[in-house]
């Protein structure tokens, strides 16, 4: 597509259950990115690929958040035994490749409600 | 570690008047400095960047310079639109750390009234 796509856009679910989280980045973009808003803490990073090295996990809050990239492409971010704290969106970005000038593109996020 | 710190807000502004949103940051060695924009029921856009010192990213009328000295990266723009009514984060990226993972700064919600 044109752009970075996430899915779903929202949801909502009881605390303790698992929730899975996807994100498709822009075509040929090799970087994919990881993100969180929350009303406490602003714009968090979570985590990063890059093409098959391996991810950078160093802005995943607990053990309970988890994220692959399968093929090089999509991302799908796992956050299990969820807790009322992990309401947020969360928003994914993809750039060409890794670097510090190179722009990210972001989906427009998926809003988590933990009730 | 590096961090970014933005004006609080929110800023409200009649239209066509004179915009200004301070950012100052912290980071070791030479980071490249971002403005992102999220409108109303929208994504992050990138608005402009400047990589290096005493560079200027401008876009859309908005302007921003590089400054070390200050370890500044104030937004501005002469004339706004009530159609510039959103929030403008500041951002860096770490170049020493080359993942171009981004640290924002809390966010500053601007309003145009017409």
């Amino acid at each position: 597509g044109a752009g970075v796509s996430q899915s779903p856009s929202n949801k909502v679910t009881e605390k303790g259950k698992d929730v899975e989280l996807r994100c498709d980045p822009i075509s040929g973009h090799t970087a994919l990115y990881w993100y969180r808003q929350s009303l406490g803490q602003g714009l968090e990073f979570l985590i990063y690929f890059q093409g098959n090295s391996a991810p950078d996990k160093s802005g995943l809050p607990s053990d309970r958040f988890s994220a692959e990239r399968t093929g090089g492409s999509v991302s799908t971010l796992t956050i299990q035994r969820t807790q009322q704290e992990d309401s947020a969106v969360y928003l994914c970005a993809s750039s060409l490749h890794q670097g510090g000038g190179q722009p990210q593109h972001f989906g427009d996020g998926t809003r988590l409600s933990i009730l | 570690g590096d961090s970014v710190t933005q004006m609080e807000g929110p800023v409200t502004l009649s239209e066509e008047a004179f915009l200004t949103i301070n950012c100052t940051y912290t980071a070791t060695g030479y980071p490249s400095l971002f403005w992102y924009v999220q409108y109303p029921g929208e994504g992050l856009q990138l608005l402009l960047k400047a990589t290096k010192a005493d560079d200027k990213g401008s876009n859309k009328g908005f302007e921003a310079t590089y400054r070390k000295e200050t370890t500044s990266f104030h937004l501005e723009k002469g004339s706004v639109q009530v159609s510039d009514s959103a929030v403008y984060f500041c951002a860096l990226c770490h170049g020493s750390s080359n993942t171009g993972k981004l640290i924002f700064g809390q966010g500053t919600t601007l309003q145009v009234k017409p």
